[in-house]
């Protein structure tokens, strides 16, 4: 079955760090997404990649970066943590024109 | 740029009634049409899409959606719901032949009574 793994299901940090969030994808896709969820907002497209070393903005990239050295991996970064950062995070994988699938999501929180 | 509308944010019910959640897209040319189900604490999970084909898609868990391409609607249903579907439900589309990067509705909360 698929799968998408996120690292952390939860996560505390303080502000001015620099975090690391991790997704890997067991199916072999091309495509990976970062999204952050917030109430009444939905889901807002932060980066997404094609391809190893591809990286393209989203609706709302400000504030993050991204890495993908490997076709499995995809980190996002927070270069120096803010409490608006504070939110919901979602992985997705795709191959082509399928569905995404999703990770199970990591709650972080800047304090 | 496509946009997707879930006209209802949250959507009450009592256990065992049908349920209608609605989704309206814009668009202008042929679109893929999806549904997915977000449970608490968890991520998104497909319920059911539309690729092509019949209008009338079935998904997991009892629900299918109907394709209106002339009211470019594509809503959720289902004829008697549980307590286990409160949930986070949230649309979504894109077209063929496109880049393949969904635009997302902003979800409705399915709260299911007893």
């Amino acid at each position: 079955d698929v799968k998408v793994t996120q690292s952390s299901r939860y996560l505390v940090k303080r502000t001015g760090e620099k975090v690391f969030l991790e997704c890997v994808q067991d199916m072999d896709h091309e495509n990976m997404f970062w999204y952050r969820q917030d109430p009444g907002l939905g889901l807002r497209l932060i980066y997404f990649s094609y391809d190893v070393k591809m990286k393209e903005k989203g609706d709302i990239p400000e504030g993050y970066s991204v890495s993908r050295e490997k076709k499995e991996r995809f980190s996002l970064i927070l270069e120096s943590a803010s409490t608006n950062q504070t939110s919901m995070y979602l992985c997705a994988s795709q191959r082509g024109s399928q569905p995404q699938h999703f990770g199970d999501g990591t709650r972080l929180s800047i304090l | 740029a496509q946009s997707v509308t879930q006209l209802d944010s949250q959507v009450p019910v009592f256990e065992e009634a049908p349920v209608e959640l609605r989704c309206n897209y814009s668009s202008s040319v042929s679109v893929y049409l999806f549904w997915y189900v977000q449970y608490p604490n968890q991520g998104l999970q497909l319920l059911l899409k539309y690729l092509s084909g019949s209008t009338l898609v079935k998904g997991i868990n009892g629900f299918e959606a109907e394709f209106n391409k002339s009211q470019t609607s594509f809503h959720l249903r289902k004829p008697s719901v549980h307590i286990s579907d409160t949930a986070e439900y949230f649309c979504a589309t894109y077209s063929s032949g496109g880049s393949y990067i969904p635009t997302f509705g902003r979800g409705t909360s399915l709260i299911v009574h007893p």
